[in-house]
């Protein structure tokens, strides 16, 4: 079991914002550490959404956004589009397990 | 950049598999490459990585001893040697290149298209 934390799933309908959490604790977020975020459509492999909390790389619509807050992070879809349906993970560094990478537990958006 | 993946493969529990992934352009030891798996409806996992121009590498608790990760300069490639195969370790492995710095946590940038290993007698 991931030491972050997400949603098993969200959903909404075309156009609707959602957001997923991604909870950690003090040796892993809440320790300052930075947080990325991943699409994953299926069968494919992930492919960078968000990197350092809130940063988006070219390519990627600003209907995707990252922010974080104490031991929390959260990724945020405006506008959302069938296209966005897939799994979303955050990654990030944990302290206590001396891993260099750990990723959440994953979300699942479905698109109503 | 693209990071391409050596084929499936199938194995026997307590046999070895090697997977490779070799990176285009000139830039290889400009990086480091990490190894992520994806069992069948599972999350992702980390389980390695290595700096190409150090030749050294980590791994994560829980591959300590069985996985061995290493990189050749000369064919830009990275492998990933696990051994000791179970049937819980049947995943898609994927490369990824590494970004960041040593002051900041690393994110993965570009990945492989991941290779199917299964472990079944």
């Amino acid at each position: 079991q991931s030491v972050l934390t997400q949603p098993p799933s969200v959903s909404g309908a075309p156009g609707q914002r959602v957001t997923i959490s991604c909870t950690g604790s003090s040796s892993n977020i809440g320790a300052g550490y930075d947080v990325h975020w991943y699409q994953q459509l299926p069968g494919t492999a992930p492919k960078l959404l968000i990197y350092a909390n809130s940063n988006r790389p070219s390519g990627v619509p600003d209907r995707f956004s990252g922010s974080k807050s104490g031991a929390s992070a959260s990724l945020a879809i405006t506008g959302l589009q069938a296209e966005d349906e897939a799994d979303y993970y955050c990654q990030s560094y944990d302290s206590s397990l001396s891993a260099f990478s750990v990723f959440g537990t994953g979300t699942k958006v479905t698109v109503l | 950049v693209q990071l391409v993946q050596s084929g499936a493969e199938v194995k026997k529990p307590g046999s070895s598999v090697k997977v490779s992934c070799k990176a285009s352009g000139d830039t290889f030891t400009l990086f480091s490459f990490s190894w992520v798996r994806q069992a069948p409806g599972r999350g992702l996992e980390w389980m390695g990585r290595v700096i190409p121009i150090l030749a050294t590498a980590i791994y994560a608790q829980k591959f300590q001893g069985r996985v061995t990760i290493t990189a050749d300069k000369s064919t830009s490639t990275a492998y990933m040697e696990l051994s000791s195969l179970r049937s819980d370790d049947t995943a898609v492995y994927f490369c990824a290149r590494e970004q960041g710095s040593s002051s900041s946590v690393y994110y993965f940038d570009h990945w492989g298209q991941g290779t199917l290993v299964t472990v079944s007698s």
